[in-house]
């Protein structure tokens, strides 16, 4: 009920390309749906998140897709650059419960230039 | 910007053996929290920290696990007889919640038990 399913585990794109990565989950009382990027050495840092009031955030070239219906969310990088090369987590919270983000198993992006 | 910092970076131990994991939390974050990483797997939660307790904790976190605040800067995670399958990265994180529980992690210490 918990968990979050991301896929794919690690994913290899052109520069200039579009990277996607796709997470699904169970619980329909998440309401936050948070990404994190993570660089090697460092912590996950938040991308970018949405609410499941919209179906639609963008912010520069990082889109969330959102689906209600089919509880699924995907992370959509536009132009993607070297410097995006990093690993990827898509997570999930209540605010009607405890917060406290369930994670994803994370994406390995490599963007060859 | 503020940043959690946790120590040590990498840290080898035998199995059995006592370790304490810290982390400084950002300073006007109220929560606190420790997830670990299994080399290839997912974030896991371990256990979050509010107004000096434990306010919520997953399976993982039995007995041989223990976390305290204790100077008011530095948490603490204690992994009392270390076991094979404790080796992992342990991040820390803080948040300070208001609609949206925005965490800020640290960059992680690296476990090895032997």
């Amino acid at each position: 009920q918990q968990q979050v399913k991301q896929s794919p585990q690690s994913l290899i794109v052109q520069k200039g390309g579009i990277s996607i990565i796709n997470c699904a989950y169970e619980n329909t009382a998440f309401d936050y749906f948070p990404w994190y990027q993570q660089f090697p050495g460092k912590g996950p840092a938040l991308l970018i998140a949405i609410r499941p009031d919209v179906s639609e955030k963008k912010e520069g070239r990082f889109t969330i897709s959102f689906n209600k219906s089919a509880k699924q969310f995907s992370l959509h990088i536009m132009d993607s650059q070297p410097g995006d090369s990093a690993t990827y987590f898509c997570a999930a919270s209540s605010s009607g419960g405890s917060y406290i983000p369930t994670f994803g198993r994370g994406t390995s992006l490599i963007v060859h230039p | 910007e503020p940043e959690v910092t946790q120590t040590p970076s990498h840290q080898v131990t035998q199995m059995g053996q006592e370790v304490i994991l810290r982390c400084v939390p950002i300073s006007n974050h109220l929560y606190f929290y420790w997830y670990r990483q299994i080399l290839g797997q997912k974030v896991e939660f371990l256990v979050s920290f509010y107004n000096n307790e434990i306010s919520e904790k997953s399976e993982i976190f039995d007995d041989q696990f223990s976390v305290e605040r204790p100077d008011g800067s530095n948490f603490t995670l204690k992994i009392r007889s270390t076991k094979l399958e404790d080796s992992a990265m342990y991040f820390c994180a803080s948040s300070q919640p208001g609609g949206a529980n925005v965490l800020t992690f640290g960059a992680g210490s690296r476990l090895t038990v032997l």
